[in-house]
């Protein structure tokens, strides 16, 4: 099993373009997340999506859309970026139907700069 | 979700136990207290969790007080490799969502 995988590891934008995060897991998870993670703080969840069909904003939205295409896989785009959303992100998935754990397996995260 | 409180850093001596500690006061009955951890830039991975009792698995110890407002993460022989950046996290159970709240955490420094 791969586990969580990401593309692209490292990316360079200029303000104003566009590009989408890819995401996919192997372990049949029904939920998935997109987190951001700048210098020196903790990770701070973008958009989750609680089961296939669906999704929804977490702390920090703005600026971001979502795709949960299918079950395994779960996009994360920006539309116009912005120097601000130079950040690591980091996708993760997780099955929380079970009791207690919620045990979540996260990505390798994407580099993002934007300048 | 309740908030947590962790001391910024915190320096360990190889092969000696690592006691990491966790203030929740705020939890209530039914959020559960789940530690994670990041090493060096690589996504976070999944300690161990636990609702009101101890828990201990091949990783680490936790030890939760008896009015639950905060807790212990063990790691018993602590090597190189665990220095890491230690996030404690109190989650309230959910079906529908899964979702993990993260602080700043404790950057441990294991020192040989």
């Amino acid at each position: 099993n791969a586990g969580v995988t990401q593309t692209p590891k490292f990316q360079v934008l200029k303000t104003g373009q566009s590009m989408t995060l890819q995401c996919a897991q192997d372990m049949n998870h029904n939920s998935m997340y997109w987190y951001r993670q700048d210098p020196g703080m903790g990770l701070r969840l973008i958009y989750y999506s609680a089961s296939e069909g669906t999704t929804d904003k977490g702390e920090v939205p703005n600026g971001y859309n979502v795709s949960r295409l299918n079950k395994r896989e779960f996009s994360l785009r920006l539309e116009s970026a912005a120097p601000s959303q130079t950040s690591v992100y980091f996708c993760a998935s997780s099955e929380p139907l079970v009791v207690g754990t919620n045990e979540q397996f996260f990505g390798p995260g994407t580099r993002l700069t934007v300048l | 979700d309740a908030k947590t409180t962790q001391p910024p850093s915190m320096d360990c001596a190889e092969g000696r136990a690592a006691n990491l500690p966790c203030n929740h006061s705020t939890i209530s009955g039914n959020e559960y207290v789940y530690w994670y951890r990041q090493i060096h830039s690589q996504g976070p991975q999944y300690i161990i969790h636990g609702l009101k009792n101890n828990e201990t698995n091949e990783m680490a110890s936790l030890i939760i007080t008896e009015d639950r407002k905060s807790s212990t993460l063990i790691l018993p022989h602590a090597t190189l490799r665990d220095t890491a950046v230690y996030y404690c996290i109190v989650r309230l159970y959910s079906s529908n969502t899964g979702k993990l709240i993260f602080g700043q955490g404790t950057t441990l420094q294991v020192k040989p």
